[in-house]
């Protein structure tokens, strides 16, 4: 079936510093792929995704770039600020019998000045 | 409405209780989904309703979990002798349709946050 693995928080930098948070995905066919962003007491919020091989999704100076080669999209960002913190999820969309989003568990950013 | 909106907000049931969640999708959305975010356990599916089809009820985790859609528009999920496991924020979200799901992603309400004590 489908899964999404992202890496284990709480992620904490200080504000410049650079951001990777890894996410790993199985699925068959071709997913579209998905960075959500959930910041404290409010919704989730789309934050940038990619629909095919070698797309990048791009966002309020987040990054992610899809490679099929490594079923990976992981989200970057060069200079992280304070109101970066947030929870930041990753999911995929598969169509067929499974045509919904599957979400990762989620990772935690903390940026301090 | 501009977004979808759910309620209520906040809920604080005894176990053993049912409870009633409400989710107003955007309108015009007909692709409808349910989620539940647990601590540590990050967005599990529930349930969506595309138009008049039969819904895709495969992440239901018990018979004690169900929902409905009425005209098309609002849903509500419905859980019957609550128990503490079921606490948990319960997100709602809505897609144009489920092929727009794909390209787009959904709209999420700001959910509703259910404690059983």
């Amino acid at each position: 079936g489908n899964s999404v693995t992202q890496m284990e928080g709480p992620v904490t930098l200080s504000e410049e510093a650079f951001l990777t948070i890894n996410c790993t995905y199985t699925a068959t066919g071709y997913p579209s792929l998905f960075w959500y962003v959930q910041y404290p007491g409010e919704g989730l919020q789309l934050l940038l995704k990619a629909t095919k091989a070698d797309d990048k999704g791009s966002n309020k100076g987040f990054e992610a770039t899809y490679r099929k080669e490594t079923t990976s999209f992981h989200l970057e960002k060069g200079s992280v600020q304070v109101s970066d913190s947030a929870v930041y999820f990753c999911a995929l969309y598969s169509t067929g019998t499974a045509s919904k989003l599957t979400f990762g568990t989620g990772t935690r950013l903390q940026v301090t000045l | 409405g501009a977004g979808v909106s759910q309620s209520p907000s906040n809920k604080v049931t005894e176990k053993g209780k049912d409870v009633e969640l409400r989710c107003d999708p955007i309108s015009g959305h007909t692709a409808l989904y349910w989620y539940r975010q647990s601590l540590g356990q990050g967005l599990e599916f529930l349930i969506y309703f595309q138009g008049n089809s039969a819904p895709d009820k495969s992440g239901l985790p018990s018979d004690r979990f169900s929902a409905e859609r009425t005209g098309g528009s609002v849903s509500t999920l419905t859980i019957q002798r609550t128990q503490q496991e079921d606490s948990a924020v319960y997100l709602c979200a809505s897609s144009l349709e489920v092929a727009t799901g794909e390209r787009y992603g959904y709209t999420f309400g700001s959910g509703t946050r259910l404690t059983v004590v």
